[in-house]
Formats: C-alpha cells, sequence, structure tokens
C-alpha cells in the first residue's frame, strides 16, 4: 500500500528539540518531493518547505526559514522535521505530503503529527 | 512572500450552485490545485491542474481559471460538502508552494 506514516502525537515544554518524522513506503521514496504542512489550531494550511529525497535538495517558505529544519534519510524512507527549540507558537498539527512528480500538488498525506508545546 | 487569497467563507443551500474564488499574481503562470478538508481529517486532492477531477471525486466538483482568479464550483451541493476548501499553487519562479487561506463552504 502507498502511504505516508507520521510518527505519533509529542506534547514537549517550551525550549526542548524535536524531531518529528514521516515513511514513506508503496512506492521509490528518493523519486519523489516530501512537502510539510503546518496547521495552527483552527487555523488554515501553511506550506513549511520541501525536500527531494534523492539528492536531499531542500527549499523552504520564508516564513520558516531559518525556523525549522526538514531533512530525510533515502535509505530508511523517511522525511524529518526538526526543531531546535520549541516555542508554544510551534503548537499545530504537522502533515507530510508526497508531491506529484511533474506538478506541484500533494497526492499523497500522511494523518498529521500533533505537537502541543506547554509549560 | 508570494500569496494567494480566498474568501473566508461561501454559504450555499442544498442543490444549489457553490463557488470558491482564489486570486494570485502568478495563477497565470501556475497551475491551480483544490483540497477539501473535513474536521479531523488530513486535506484531500479535489482538483488539480486548474481543473482536472481526480479519480473518485465526484462530477459535481469542476474547476477553471480566468487570469490571476481561479474557482472551485460545487454543483449540486450536498450537506456532505461542507467543509474547508483551500487552493494551492506555486510561486512564479516554480520553486515554492503557497497555500490560499482557505474558505469554509457552508451548507445551510
Amino acid at each position: 500500500e502507498v502511504q505516508l506514516v507520521q510518527s505519533g502525537a509529542e506534547v514537549k515544554k517550551p525550549g526542548e528539540s524535536l524531531k518529528i518524522s514521516c515513511k514513506g513506503s508503496g512506492y521509490s521514496f528518493s523519486n519523489y518531493w516530501i512537502g510539510w504542512v503546518r496547521q495552527m489550531p483552527g487555523k488554515g494550511l501553511e506550506w513549511m518547505g520541501i525536500i527531494y529525497p534523492g539528492d536531499s535538495d531542500t527549499r523552504y517558505s520564508p516564513s520558516f526559514q531559518g525556523q525549522v529544519t526538514i531533512s530525510a534519510d533515502k535509505s530508511i524512507s523517511t522525511a524529518y522535521l526538526q526543531w531546535s527549540s520549541l516555542q508554544a507558537s510551534d503548537t499545530a498539527m504537522y502533515y507530510c505530503a508526497r508531491r506529484d512528480m511533474t506538478l506541484w500538488y500533494f497526492d499523497l498525506w500522511g494523518r498529521g503529527t500533533l505537537l502541543t508545546v506547554s509549560s | 512572500s508570494y500569496e494567494l487569497t480566498q474568501p473566508p467563507s461561501v454559504s450555499v443551500s442544498p442543490g444549489q450552485t457553490a463557488r470558491i474564488t482564489c486570486s494570485g499574481d502568478a495563477l497565470p503562470k501556475q497551475y491551480a490545485y483544490w483540497y477539501q478538508q473535513k474536521p479531523g481529517q488530513a486535506p484531500v486532492l479535489v482538483i488539480y491542474k486548474d481543473s482536472e477531477r481526480p479519480s473518485g471525486i465526484p462530477e459535481r466538483f469542476s474547476g477553471s481559471s480566468s487570469g490571476t482568479t481561479v474557482t472551485l464550483t460545487i454543483s449540486g451541493v450536498q450537506a456532505e460538502d461542507e467543509a474547508d476548501y483551500y487552493c494551492q499553487s506555486a510561486d512564479s519562479s516554480g520553486t515554492l508552494g503557497v497555500f490560499g487561506g482557505g474558505t469554509k463552504l457552508i451548507v445551510l
């Protein structure tokens, strides 16, 4: 089955670091861009950034540049989103999604990882 | 940074036609895509390449493009169509993606 499986919900304190994951299966992981999308509580979707696991080419939306790090390990078909110092404002649902090979839409989504940052 | 603009909400009675617009300067150069998101669920693609419908999406969903505005049209709206709808595209250089702010479709 073609799917993206995301890591489980996290509860963290401000200042802590975190790395969440997104594992692809059922397709050639290296050959598709993987994007990350934030959805804050009650708010809309925000395009954070995208990585091509084949060569780790990574692009960030200006709003997220320097705030998060996107990486991937093609050997285990997994993409990551990490923070070095969490803030309460990072509380959100984070989705990973596979981009179509040639066009800019996401054709496959993970179920999301809910991150709660609270003291 | 590049932005796509959608109305916050659209209201329509069952059986009527709903139209949701999305405006952006790069839309004449870049395709638009539309997603439906229901509470507690991941988004689902309903339109790609401005007007193409993925398999499994009902025919009542259609898309069109004119200049800097794209439109998602839902004909014969059903109660189950009540959801948030997001347009998505790429910037003019085709290096970054962007979502619109989302439109809540309210079925009266």
